[in-house]
């Protein structure tokens, strides 16, 4: 199985940047992604790290380190829309290919 | 327009009495799963589908069951329902050909109270 950590909440002021960290404990990894939710909604794909590094996607960015179980998603320049809840959720490998589990959400609020 | 459509979105319904949560997605997605959401637990895993006729167990099958007979629907029976399954319902596809990252695309939500 797999255990993932995430914060509760996280409180920024608009045009600052936060950074939600991610911890995983598995038995098998094949891809860690990171969703967006906002009040109400369906999450939405934000971005995905299979391989060590930091991935870049305009004003979002994701890093992961697989040997530490490590992961976090920075968010600059924040606007207000971006208060939402941040999902980490880590594949499984191998046979278990199709699971896939999900923290338990970091809400962000951005003030003005 | 590229979708995941559930139904119903809202449902109300007493203890025992059987029921379906359809789900149908329009882009051809191999993987279908469901998931259901509760507050300070965030996303669970009920069951997924990696293609049709194959289906497994997520985190919390219990109470659960699914059918993958065509590729674009994959419902969520809930066959004796009971109060603590009380939840918000997300259902989600994906492609998993090896140029894609296996991103979900989820449905709107179906909430469901149990009396």
């Amino acid at each position: 199985g797999q255990n993932i950590d995430q914060p509760t909440e996280m409180t920024a002021t608009e045009g600052a940047i936060v950074q939600i960290n991610c911890t995983y404990q598995t038995s098998g990894f094949n891809g860690l992604f990171w969703y967006q939710q906002h009040a109400g909604e369906a999450p939405t794909f934000l971005s995905y790290n299979v391989l060590d590094g930091l991935e870049e996607k305009g004003r979002f960015s994701s890093f992961l380190s697989r040997s530490k179980g490590y992961s976090y998603l920075l968010l600059k320049e924040l606007q207000m829309k971006d208060s939402a809840s941040y999902l980490c959720a880590v594949r499984a490998s191998g046979g278990s290919w199709g699971k896939l589990q999900f923290g338990a959400g970091t809400q962000v609020v951005v003030t003005p | 327009e590229a979708q995941v459509t559930q139904n119903p979105r809202y449902l109300i319904t007493v203890t025992g009495k059987k029921l379906t949560v359809t789900c149908s997605q329009n882009m051809n997605h191999e993987y279908m799963s469901w998931y259901r959401q509760d507050p300070g637990l965030g996303l669970r895993q009920i069951y997924y589908s990696m293609n049709v006729e194959v289906t497994d167990k997520g985190d919390v099958p219990e109470g659960y069951k699914v059918s993958r007979k065509e590729k674009r629907n994959f419902p969520l029976i809930l066959e004796s329902p009971s109060p603590n399954q009380t939840s918000l319902y997300f259902c989600a596809s994906s492609s998993q050909g090896a140029a894609n990252t296996g991103e979900l695309f989820f449905g709107e939500g179906s909430r469901l109270t149990v009396l």
